[in-house]
Parts: C-alpha cells; structure tokens; sequence
C-alpha cells in the first residue's frame, strides 16, 4: 500500500533561515513518481517539482532544492534564505505507476511561516 | 491557456440539502480527479476519470455522493444529502497523461449547517 508521511506539523522560522520540509513514503512499486505542491493562503495547490523512481539525482531550482534519497525512501525539500512569501502549507504526494494506476496520494502537509 | 476551472468557489447549505461542484479541466487533459481536502489536511481522493470512464471511486460514499463527466471533458460532483461532515474544500485537478503533474483548481468550499 502506498503512503506518504509529513512528520512536522508546523514550521516557524525567521526570514533568511534556511529549511528543510521531511517527507517519507511507502511504495511497493519500482515505478512511481514524487511531487511536491505548494498550497499558499489563497488555495490552490501549485505543482513544485517532479521526481520519477529512476532519477536520484538531486535538484536545485533558484532558492528550491530537493533531496531523494531511495535508501531511506525520503523525498526532502528544503528552501533557503527562505522569504516570507514562502509561508503556506507544502505537500509531498506519490503517484504508484506499477500497480497503484498512478493514483496520486497526499501528505498531511507542512504548514511553513515565514517571519519578517 | 486557461487552467482548471470549478465553481461555485463557496456554498452555504443546510444539511439535508442537495449541492453540486461543476469542474472544467484544462484542455486536453484525459485525466480528471476529484478530491475532498479537509481543514488541516491533505487532499484525499475521491474519484478519478480516464475520459468518461471512472477508473477508481473506491473512495467515494456512493450512499450520498455522485460523479459524472459525461462527455470526457467537464465533470460534476453532488452530494445528496449533505450532512454536516462534508463540509470541506472540494478540488478537482488534471492531468494530461498517467504521470505528470496534477494541475488543480481554486477548490469549491462547502459548509453545511
């Protein structure tokens, strides 16, 4: 059965601070896909990142990187010299491609704030 | 291009009432799903359509809850009877193809009284 676990609740930091959001999931696929959405006040769930079973490697995008790591069946995402603007609830989410007809599950979520 | 559009974004019922969400995918895209997002929580599927085909409403309370996409494009959900723990946020997202990203919604909040 696929699952996808967001220890951390509720994140406060100071602006500038880095962060790192946890997120571990369960598969019993070889084939599936990793997704991290960004969920501000306003809503509406924006895709963030994508990330298939078969590439490691890590990725950067401006002040975005994530770290997925099989051996530990952990898809981090961590913001740095985070900004206020980046308050809002972040999901990590699964998609089982082998025998889960890619259903996409959902973490609890991270609710991130940002202080001035 | 237009992204997924739902309506109405907010509804006030009392229970017992009937309501429905309307859903509009963006263009092209196949895949339909509907999720119901509890306050404090993560999106939880309700049911998801290949075109007009609904490939998995294992999660959906057939008692009260009914989905139809008729033509492989819009959708609509309804609730008969609402009952007070349906209040929740309603979203609907597409996607094109089995392993692209989901795009959603603004989401349908519903509050039964």
């Amino acid at each position: 059965a696929q699952k996808v676990t967001q220890a951390q609740t509720e994140i406060s930091v100071v602006e500038k601070e880095d962060v790192t959001l946890d997120c571990v999931y369960e598969t019993r696929d070889t084939t599936y896909y990793l997704f991290w959405y960004k969920q501000p006040p306003s809503g509406e769930l924006v895709f963030l990142i994508r990330r298939n079973s078969f590439d490691e490697q890590n990725e950067i995008s401006g002040r975005y990187s994530w770290n997925f790591q099989k051996s530990t069946s952990s898809f981090n995402f961590t913001i740095t010299a985070s900004q206020v603007v980046d308050s809002a609830v972040y999901f990590c989410a699964l998609s089982e491609g082998d025998t889960g007809g890619f259903k996409t599950i959902f973490g609890a979520g991270t609710r991130l704030f940002v202080k001035a | 291009e237009a992204g997924v559009v739902q309506s109405p974004r907010y509804k006030i019922i009392e229970k017992k009432q009937p309501v429905a969400f309307w859903c509009n995918p963006i263009s092209g895209h196949n895949t339909l799903y509907w999720y119901l997002q509890n306050l404090g929580q993560g999106p939880e599927l309700l049911i998801r359509y290949e075109n007009e085909e609904a490939v998995d409403d294992s999660q959906l309370p057939k008692d009260r809850f009914s989905a139809e996409r008729l033509k492989g494009v819009d959708s609509t959900l309804k609730i008969q009877p609402a009952e007070l723990g349906d209040s929740a946020v309603y979203l609907c997202a597409s996607r094109s193809g089995n392993t692209g990203e989901l795009f959603f919604g603004e989401g349908s909040r519903l509050t039964v009284l």
